[in-house]
């Protein structure tokens, strides 16, 4: 099975930069997705590893390590509409199937 | 926008009752998936589709049911509605034929059992 942890909430200055971790263990691995949640709407898709290495699209950049288990997104110059869930998740275990995690609650402060 | 549509946008029904969400996916995407996902918790993954066929099954009550019809449009029926139930359900499409793959999803279905 999938197991999935990120902290429940962060808490970031405007302007800042912030990380937010992600570990798993899965038994089978076919890539890490994050995605942003504003409260009451849709996910929508940030970004996709299935490599090891730093993957940067603008503000955002993700990071992983296969072998550790191990994801961080990274989000530059914090800006307060970026205040929604980062939700990870690792596809794998079955097919096309994506599990995700609780969701890292941003909150970004002036 | 998405491109994934879902109907209706909220639903408001009591304790017993049945009823039926809709989704249709993103043009040429064959994968839909159903997500249930209450106040303050993740998203739960509940069943996937590809191409008509049942792929993956999640947390999903024996009480629900979907299917995915010839047109690609899925719908997601749900039961013996209990107070629980309530919560947001997503679905979500996505294009490729093998492996995980970024999902698209839709705006919704805000279903208030009372």
């Amino acid at each position: 099975g999938q197991n999935i942890d990120q902290p429940t909430e962060m808490t970031a200055t405007e302007g800042a930069i912030v990380q937010i971790n992600c570990t798993y263990q899965t038994s089978g691995f076919n890539g890490l997705f994050w995605y942003q949640q504003h409260a009451g709407e849709a996910p929508t898709f940030l970004s996709y590893n299935v490599l090891d290495g730093l993957e940067e699209k603008g503000r955002f950049s993700s990071f992983l390590s296969r072998s550790k288990g191990y994801s961080y997104l990274l989000l530059k110059e914090l800006q307060m509409k970026d205040s929604a869930s980062y939700l990870c998740a690792v596809g794998g275990g079955g097919y096309q199937k994506v599990t995700f995690g609780i969701g890292t609650k941003l909150q970004v402060i002036p | 926008d998405s491109g994934v549509t879902q109907t209706p946008k909220h639903l408001i029904t009591a304790t017993g009752q049945r009823v039926t969400l809709r989704c249709s996916p993103r043009s040429g995407d064959l994968s839909v998936y159903w997500y249930q996902q209450s106040l303050d918790q993740g998203l739960q993954f509940l069943i996937q589709y590809y191409n008509g066929e049942e792929r993956a099954k999640g947390n999903i009550l024996e009480r629900f049911s979907a299917q995915q019809f010839p047109d690609l449009h899925s719908e997601l029926n749900l039961s013996s509605l209990e107070l629980g139930d309530s919560a947001l359900y997503f679905c979500a499409s996505s294009g490729q034929s093998g492996g995980a793959s970024e999902q698209y999803f839709g705006p919704g279905t805000r279903l208030t059992v009372t």
